[in-house]
């Protein structure tokens, strides 16, 4: 299993630019989840899927949008990309929200200039 | 959602014991207790989880209070490769991450 799979690992964008995250993962789970983390500072949580066709919003789910069109990928897209944008991103998923093990991904490191 | 109170650092020396410690006082009855740790430049890592009885795997163990109020991860034998920030995280319905701890570790 290749687990949690993220492209690209560097972005940089300009101001005003979009472009959408890719995540993917091979272990069926129903659970994923999109994160970041700016310099120094934990992990916010985005916007998360519960499964094929259902996505929620999390802490700072403004200038992201998401889709879960299969269990396998769960893309995050920024509409017009700001400085504020700056950040590593980390997609996740899980098995069991309860229970179960998060398995994060590598982590795209997005500049916006 | 439970929220979880966690120290902003803790230093250990090489191959003595480390316990961290999380407050989650509004845990509910159902609610699991996970723990997740950074290490430098990379993506979170799971460690451990619980609900009511201690658990050990082989990395760490997790000690839960018998009211569940409080939780402590305990690494019996810290290494360099430990240092890390270490997450601690309770609620069913709450995939958010606090602040965590920094666990420095001194050779």
């Amino acid at each position: 299993n290749a687990g949690v799979t993220q492209t690209p690992k560097f972005q940089v964008l300009k101001t005003g630019q979009s472009m959408t995250l890719q995540c993917a993962q091979d272990m069926n789970h129903e659970y994923m989840s999109w994160y970041r983390q700016d310099p120094g500072m934990g992990l916010r949580l985005i916007h998360y899927s519960v499964g094929a066709g259902i996505t929620d919003q999390g802490e700072v789910p403004n200038g992201y949008n998401v889709s879960r069109s299969t269990t396998e990928d769960f893309p995050l897209r920024l509409l017009s990309a700001a400085p504020s944008q700056t950040s590593v991103y980390f997609c996740a998923s899980s098995y069991s929200r309860v229970a179960g093990e998060q398995f994060f991904g590598p982590g795209t490191r997005l500049t916006v200039l | 959602d439970a929220k979880t109170t966690q120290p902003n650092s803790m230093e250990s020396n090489e191959e003595e014991p480390v316990h961290l410690p999380c407050n989650h006082s509004t845990i509910s009855g159902t609610d699991y207790i996970h723990w997740y740790r950074q290490l430098p430049s990379q993506g979170p890592e799971y460690v451990i989880h619980g609900l009511t009885s201690n658990v050990n795997n082989r990395m760490a163990s997790l000690a839960i209070a018998e009211d569940r109020k409080s939780s402590t991860l305990i690494l019996h034998r810290a290494t360099l490769r430990d240092a890390a920030v270490y997450y601690c995280r309770s609620g069913n319905n709450d995939m958010r991450f606090g602040a965590g701890t920094r666990l420095t570790v001194k050779p």
